[in-house]
C-alpha cells in the first residue's frame, strides 16, 4: 500500500547546478500536484500536472523551473541553475480526480544549495 | 496576498481538553477546505475536509465547522492527546479548477501532560 513517494528525500547542490526531484503518486492516481515549502511560511503550490500534460503551472517561477509527468514513469521538477533561495523543502501531492478533493502527500525533497 | 490565514504560530493545550484552531479565508470563490497535520521533516497528512454546503463535519476526535458568512473555519480536537502536537495547516481550494490548494502559514500545537 505504497503512498506517494518521492526520492530524493534530502539534496544538495551548488549554486549553478541543476537539482531534479522526483515524485510517484500513489497507484490509481493521476493527478499531480508540487508544492514548495519555505522556512517558517506554508505550502504554495507550483504546478498541476496529468500524465503527459501540464494543467495549471501559475505557481511556477518564470525562469529556471519546468515540470513534467510523462507516460512512462515519474513526475519531474527540474531547476536548473539552482540559487540560495531556491533552498526549500519540495511536496509532491496526488489525488485521483480533481475537483476538490483530497490531495494526499508525499514526504518531500529537502534541497539545500550551497 | 494571504487569501488563508492562521493568526495563531502556536497554540498549547493540556492532554484531555479540547484544542480549536482557526482559519480564515478571503476568497469568497473557495468552497472545498481542508486541514492537514504535519511532523517534522515529514509530509503533510490529510485530516479531514468540508464542502461549502455543510456547516460541520466530524470524524472520531476532529471536528472542523465553516462559517461562510464570517469566511471562518475551526478545527475541534476532543479530547487532545499527546500525539496530536504538530503543525496543523488549514488549506482551501476552489472545486471545479485545476484544484491546487492554498494553504495558511500554519499552527503548532503543543499538547502538554
Amino acid at each position: 500500500n505504497a503512498g506517494v513517494m518521492q526520492n530524493p528525500r534530502h539534496l544538495v547542490r551548488r549554486r549553478g547546478q541543476e537539482a531534479r526531484l522526483r515524485c510517484s503518486p500513489m497507484k490509481g492516481h493521476s493527478h499531480v500536484y508540487w508544492y514548495r515549502q519555505l522556512p517558517e511560511e506554508g505550502l504554495k503550490f507550483m504546478v498541476y500536472l496529468q500524465k503527459e500534460n501540464i494543467i495549471d503551472e501559475s505557481g511556477m517561477p518564470k525562469e529556471r523551473f519546468s515540470a513534467e509527468f510523462p507516460k512512462e514513469g515519474p513526475s519531474i521538477l527540474r531547476i536548473q541553475q539552482v540559487v540560495r533561495g531556491d533552498s526549500a523543502a519540495y511536496f509532491c501531492a496526488s489525488s485521483p480526480v480533481s475537483g476538490g478533493n483530497e490531495q494526499y502527500f508525499g514526504p518531500g525533497t529537502r534541497l539545500t544549495v550551497t | 496576498d494571504q487569501q488563508v490565514k492562521q493568526n495563531s504560530p502556536s497554540l498549547s493545550v493540556q492532554e484531555g481538553r479540547i484544542s480549536i484552531l482557526n482559519c480564515d479565508y478571503t476568497n469568497s470563490m473557495f468552497d472545498y477546505f481542508l486541514w492537514y497535520k504535519k511532523y517534522p521533516a515529514e509530509g503533510p497528512t490529510f485530516l479531514i475536509s468540508i464542502s461549502s454546503i455543510k456547516d460541520k463535519n466530524e470524524d472520531g476526535r476532529f471536528t472542523v465547522f465553516l462559517n461562510k458568512s464570517a469566511k471562518h473555519l475551526s478545527l475541534h480536537i476532543v479530547p487532545s492527546q499527546p500525539g496530536d502536537s504538530a503543525v496543523y495547516f488549514c488549506a482551501a481550494s476552489v472545486t471545479g479548477t485545476a484544484s491546487k490548494l492554498t494553504f495558511g502559514t500554519g499552527t503548532r500545537l503543543q499538547v502538554t501532560l
